[in-house]
């Protein structure tokens, strides 16, 4: 089965500080891609990152950086420093094999300035 | 930047009627989906579309939708007979390939009352 799981359903941060969400996933096919996908209040999904099943090394972009762990089906999220516009739900999602992208349930995030 | 274009933004339609969903995706992307995501839960796939027939398709995606693609460059979902829990917010999404990130539109609020 693929499956994704955000065990966070809320977090609330104060502004500037780091913050992980997390992921963990479950596929059969040896051959995957990961993605994460923002959704601010104004309802759009948008378009963070992938990540490809054989390629395991963390990524960094700005305050974003994601880290891939094969080991643990994890690929979470940190964002450090984090701002009031970081307020958003994050979604985690999975494409296994040749097949569409299945999302988790979602990590709302709340920044308090 | 290139981006997936919904129509209408918010719509209100009375149970029992027809909706049309309609979607103009990236112009070189050639898969095409449609997700539906009720208010405060996750995203769910309900179908791909590819060489103008559908490739997958999810257990919601009963005889009440249909797709099409009526004249390459519209993609349009359909609702038949709307019920009060197709109350959503439907996302279209396109990609190059079948393995790369999907560009998804701002979504259309589908309300049915």
């Amino acid at each position: 089965a693929q499956k994704v799981t955000q065990a966070q359903t809320e977090i609330s941060v104060v502004e500037k500080e780091d913050v992980t969400l997390d992921c963990v996933y479950e596929t059969r096919d040896t051959t995957y891609y990961l993605f994460w996908y923002k959704q601010p209040p104004s309802g759009e999904l948008v378009f963070l990152i992938r990540r490809n099943s054989f390629d395991e090394q963390n990524e960094i972009s700005g305050r974003y950086s994601w880290n891939f762990q094969k080991s643990t089906s994890s690929f979470n999220f940190t964002i450090t420093a984090s701002q009031v516009v970081d307020s958003a739900v994050y979604f985690c999602a999975l494409m296994p094999g040749n097949t569409p992208l299945v999302f988790g349930k979602g990590t709302r995030l709340s920044v308090i300035a | 930047e290139p981006e997936v274009t919904q129509t209408p933004s918010h719509q209100v339609t009375q149970m029992g009627q027809e909706v049309i969903l309609r979607c103009v995706p990236i112009s070189n992307h050639l898969y095409f989906y449609w997700y539906r995501q009720i208010l405060g839960q996750k995203v769910e796939f309900l179908v791909s579309f590819y060489n103008n027939e559908i490739s997958e398709k999810s257990e919601i995606f009963d005889d009440q939708f249909s797709v099409e693609r009526p004249d390459g460059s519209n993609f349009t979902l359909k609702i038949r007979s709307t019920k009060l829990e197709d109350s959503a917010m439907y996302f279209c999404a396109s990609s190059e390939a079948s393995r790369r990130g999907y560009t998804f539109g701002s979504g259309t609020r589908l309300t049915v009352v």
